[in-house]
């Protein structure tokens, strides 16, 4: 089975800063591998997504991930963060049995 | 609102009591999950159909948890004689089978349960 490791467990920056989140997973096979994004009182929301080609990919809101498969990681980025990207973000992988593991999750928090 | 719906939003229950959530995935979709999420962690797999039929259950899965989709469409997540420890917030999924790089999976807002 594979598992994901997020290496934060909390950030705090400011407004205008860079965020870069780390994740890893260990899993031999070929995967999909997702961020996920659940703000304050809402639910999940699908970030971005790799399943193949480019491995950078761009996702909503100014986001992108890199996916590297010799070092297992896919560490999401975003070159200027806002006081509205305060959430927390979940790293996922799935493998050919099609559920999804997650990591522990990231919270971010971004000061005015 | 075409996502993936889930009510109650919000349970209290006596422990030993029994409560059944329930799940409407997005129109088509043919595969339907469901995870438990706890504070400070992230979502775990508990179970997961395709069509009606429940293909993989995970071994947080106990006894007292049973999960239905009768007719391959809503989908119910019961537990019964509620322990505190079944406290947590219980997510409902779902995707449509379009090949394994098609698979992209939607999330609910979440089904909260507090056993007191």
């Amino acid at each position: 089975a594979q598992s994901v490791s997020q290496h934060n467990h909390h950030v705090i920056l400011s407004e205008a800063a860079s965020l870069e989140l780390g994740c890893n997973y260990s899993y031999g096979g070929t995967v999909n591998l997702f961020w996920y994004v659940q703000y304050p009182g809402q639910h999940l929301q699908l970030l971005l997504k790799y399943f193949s080609g480019d491995p950078l990919v761009k996702g909503i809101k100014g986001f992108e991930a890199e996916f590297i498969k010799s070092k297992f990681s896919f560490n999401l980025r975003k070159p200027s963060v806002q006081w509205s990207d305060t959430a927390e973000y979940f790293c996922a992988v799935n493998a050919r049995d099609y559920k999804l593991s997650f990591g522990a999750g990231t919270t971010v928090t971004v000061r005015a | 609102d075409t996502g993936v719906s889930q009510n109650p939003r919000h349970k209290i229950t006596k422990r030993g009591q029994n409560v059944t959530f329930r799940c409407d995935p997005i129109s088509e979709h043919n595969r339907l999950y469901w995870y438990r999420q706890t504070l400070g962690q992230g979502p775990e797999f508990l179970t997961y159909f395709q069509n009606e039929a429940q293909l993989e259950k995970s071994r947080l899965l106990s006894d007292r948890f049973s999960a239905e989709r009768p007719k391959g469409s809503f989908s119910t997540l019961e537990i019964q004689r509620t322990e505190q420890g079944d406290s947590a917030m219980y997510l409902c999924a779902s995707s449509l089978d379009a090949g394994f790089e098609g698979n992209t999976i939607y999330f609910g807002e979440g089904s909260w349960l507090t056993v007191v």
